[in-house]
């Protein structure tokens, strides 16, 4: 499988600022997918980056507070903006090993811990 | 949409011991995947086992089994001699063409 990194492991910061969170994996991906985990929840998709085209989002989820950038095929970033404590979660990313299909499997970066005061 | 729910917050086992996590889903697709992550303190998300729903064989990875119910939507695992590294949340998810959906999560202790 994939080694997926995430930069940074963990912050802190104050509310009403903005965070931007890498993904960088270690092979060509198509699809790459940003997940949120509050304290304690599971996991729930924020939304699915493809290379070269806008981020499709979940519902509840909107680009003005979650701007995805997918460069190329190896690297996705997620600015998590203007935030309040209520987006204090560990964010993750994940891709799919090989091409994007009915089973792919999704493989999971380490997380980002954010902790907004 | 799909749902995906597991009904026991936690559970608990004794090491070398054999115990089982329910989930159940809900879904009116008929071609898609189901799988198990492992989540451990350190917060990495890992793949336990994988089953294809259109499969009727259970799939097997070591000492992790499935008991996959496709006319009930059940899909349960099973760890068998358990050891201290199983201590994890254990989450099910639903997939179809990358989309996952995950249940809440059970928290497995193994105790030694």
């Amino acid at each position: 499988s994939a080694v997926i990194s995430q930069k940074p492991s963990r912050d802190i910061c104050q509310r009403g600022t903005s965070l931007t969170i890498q993904c960088q994996v270690d092979s060509q991906v198509t699809m790459m997918f940003w997940y949120r985990q509050q304290p304690g929840q599971s996991l729930t998709l924020i939304a699915t980056a493809n290379q070269g085209s806008e981020a499709t989002y979940e519902s509840g989820f909107v680009i003005d507070k979650f701007p995805i950038s997918r460069p190329n095929l190896t690297f996705s970033t997620l600015t998590v903006s203007n935030m309040s404590p209520e987006d204090s979660s560990i964010y993750l990313c994940s891709v799919e090993d090989g091409a994007h299909r009915l089973g792919a499997t999704q493989y999971f970066g380490p997380g980002t811990r954010l902790l907004v005061l | 949409a799909q749902t995906v729910t597991q009904s026991q917050p936690e559970m608990s086992v004794q090491e070398a011991e054999t115990v089982t996590l329910s989930c159940t889903y809900d879904t009116s697709e008929s071609n898609y995947y189901l799988f198990w992550y492992k989540q451990p303190p350190s917060r990495q998300m890992i793949l336990v086992i994988r089953q294809e729903a259109y499969k009727q064989q259970n799939a097997t990875e070591n000492r992790f089994s499935v008991n996959f119910q496709k006319a009930a939507k059940s899909f349960s695992l099973k760890i068998s001699d358990s050891q201290l590294g199983d201590t994890a949340m254990y989450f099910c998810a639903f997939g179809s063409y990358g989309k996952l959906t995950f249940g809440q999560g059970t928290i497995l202790t193994v105790h030694p």
